[in-house]
């Protein structure tokens, strides 16, 4: 049974462009969120992607956006990037329908690093 | 969520138990403690979490006071393979916290031969 699976698992872009990252859930599950980790912190929440709407939102500009699609499956888009958006961008795939009360279990991929020069 | 305190780093010797311990004085009573670990070049992997009981699992137990302001997870016997950065995060994993962790710095342990 695959995890999480993100691509790419490296990118490289220039300030000003824009870049699409990929994610496939771990099977069975209908939710994914977003997060972002720089260098030596921890991830933060970018947002949350249940029945193909943006559910929650962290702290982070309108730059971020995001997709769901039918199969669960989604995407994150950066617009305008800024070299601060140099990070690790992490997907977590959980269950919303018919999770156990009190479980907050979030399976993650291994991220897409992305450097903006 | 509870705001968590955790040392920023410990070692343990393999074959030893780690103790790691995570103060969340302010900890509200519907939430929960949680337990990730991430190790160098992966995403963030859960490990366990409880909320008033101690639990245990095939990957660690976890220890909460009985007032719950703070907890400790223990490896009962570390390997280096359980080299990573440890999180421990209180969330009422419910409503709006759903999904939504708020991740610290986390306690970086290394286990050594």
């Amino acid at each position: 049974d695959a995890g999480v699976t993100q691509s790419p698992t490296h990118l490289i872009k220039t300030r000003g462009q824009q870049v699409t990252l990929r994610c496939s859930p771990k099977s069975g599950h209908d939710t994914v969120s977003w997060y972002q980790q720089a260098l030596g912190q921890g991830p933060q929440f970018i947002f949350q992607y249940y029945e193909e709407e943006e559910r929650q939102r962290g702290n982070f500009p309108d730059r971020f956006s995001g997709h769901q699609f039918p199969n669960y499956s989604s995407e994150l888009n950066v617009n305008a990037l800024l070299l601060g958006d140099s990070a690790l961008y992490l997907c977590a795939s959980s269950l919303t329908q018919g999770r156990v009360a009190g479980a907050n279990v979030l399976t993650f991929g291994a991220g897409s690093r992305l450097t903006v020069l | 969520d509870a705001k968590t305190t955790q040392p920023p780093s410990m070692d343990c010797a393999e074959g030893r138990a780690a103790n790691l311990p995570c103060n969340h004085s302010t900890i509200s009573g519907n939430e929960y403690v949680y337990w990730y670990r991430q190790i160098h070049s992966q995403g963030p992997q859960y490990i366990i979490h409880g909320l008033k009981n101690n639990e245990t699992n095939e990957m660690a137990s976890l220890i909460i006071t009985e007032d719950r302001k703070s907890s400790t997870l223990i490896l009962p016997h570390a390997t280096l393979r359980d080299t990573a950065v440890y999180y421990c995060i209180a969330t009422n994993a419910g409503g709006t916290s759903y999904g939504k962790l708020t991740f610290g710095q986390g306690t970086i342990l290394t286990v050594h031969p």
